[in-house]
């Protein structure tokens, strides 16, 4: 199956700025997925990035919050802009072939 | 929409008890159903999945058994050890989402000596 990697493993952010996650992929995939994990709750799904298209954003998330790249089939890219402390948590990206596999994750916290 | 809902939790058990963690879904077509653990400080992994009716799902003793009459997916376990406690998360994928997953709430469980 696929290893994923993702940068930074975590960070501490001030409110107002900006942070871009990058996740890369030891193969080529197709569909790539981020995913949310606020404190003590489930995933929920952000986005489904395809190469060569944009973004398809899930009910709550938009573009201009969440914007994401996806540049070639083992890249992405999320920024999560104009950061509060709600959005302090767990940024996941994943890929999936005959299962998901998930990256290890990005533990953001905003102060 | 696809659903997954799940007991609550924290659930709080002695080494060598019975586990069961309820899970039920809702899906338009044949969705693929999973469950994924994730231990204190580490990372979400896939435990065991089942991709159609009557499947049944096993790894490192727990078992899942793909219930499409009554759209569950329960998971069991006939003898827990403290190293099993963790939060479970049961999730389920369809094919038109392009294997994107919709997860439960989890459902942490505590196992003591």
């Amino acid at each position: 199956s696929a290893v994923i990697s993702q940068k930074p493993s975590r960070d501490i952010c001030q409110r107002g700025t900006s942070l871009t996650i990058q996740c890369q992929v030891d193969s080529q995939v197709t569909m790539m997925f981020w995913y949310r994990q606020q404190p003590g709750q489930s995933l929920t799904l952000i986005a489904t990035a395809n190469q060569g298209s944009e973004a398809t954003y899930e009910s709550g998330f938009v573009i201009d919050k969440f914007p994401i790249s996806r540049p070639n089939l083992t890249f992405s890219t999320l920024t999560v802009s104009n950061m509060s402390p709600e959005d302090s948590s767990i940024y996941l990206c994943s890929v999936a072939r005959d299962r998901a596999v998930f990256g290890p994750g990005t533990r953001l916290t905003v102060l | 929409g696809n659903s997954v809902t799940q007991m609550e939790g924290p659930v709080t058990l002695s080494e060598e008890a019975f586990l069961t963690i309820n899970c039920t879904y809702t899906a338009t077509g044949y969705p693929s159903l999973f469950w994924y653990v994730q231990y204190p400080g580490e990372g979400l992994q896939l435990l065991l999945k089942a991709t159609k009716a009557d499947d049944k799902g096993s790894n490192k003793g727990f078992e899942a058994t793909y219930r499409k009459e009554t759209t569950s997916f329960h998971l069991e376990k006939g003898s827990v050890q403290v190293s099993d406690s963790a939060v479970y998360f049961c999730a389920l994928s369809d094919h038109n989402s392009g294997y994107a997953l919709n997860f439960g709430k989890g459902t942490s469980l505590l196992v003591t000596p």
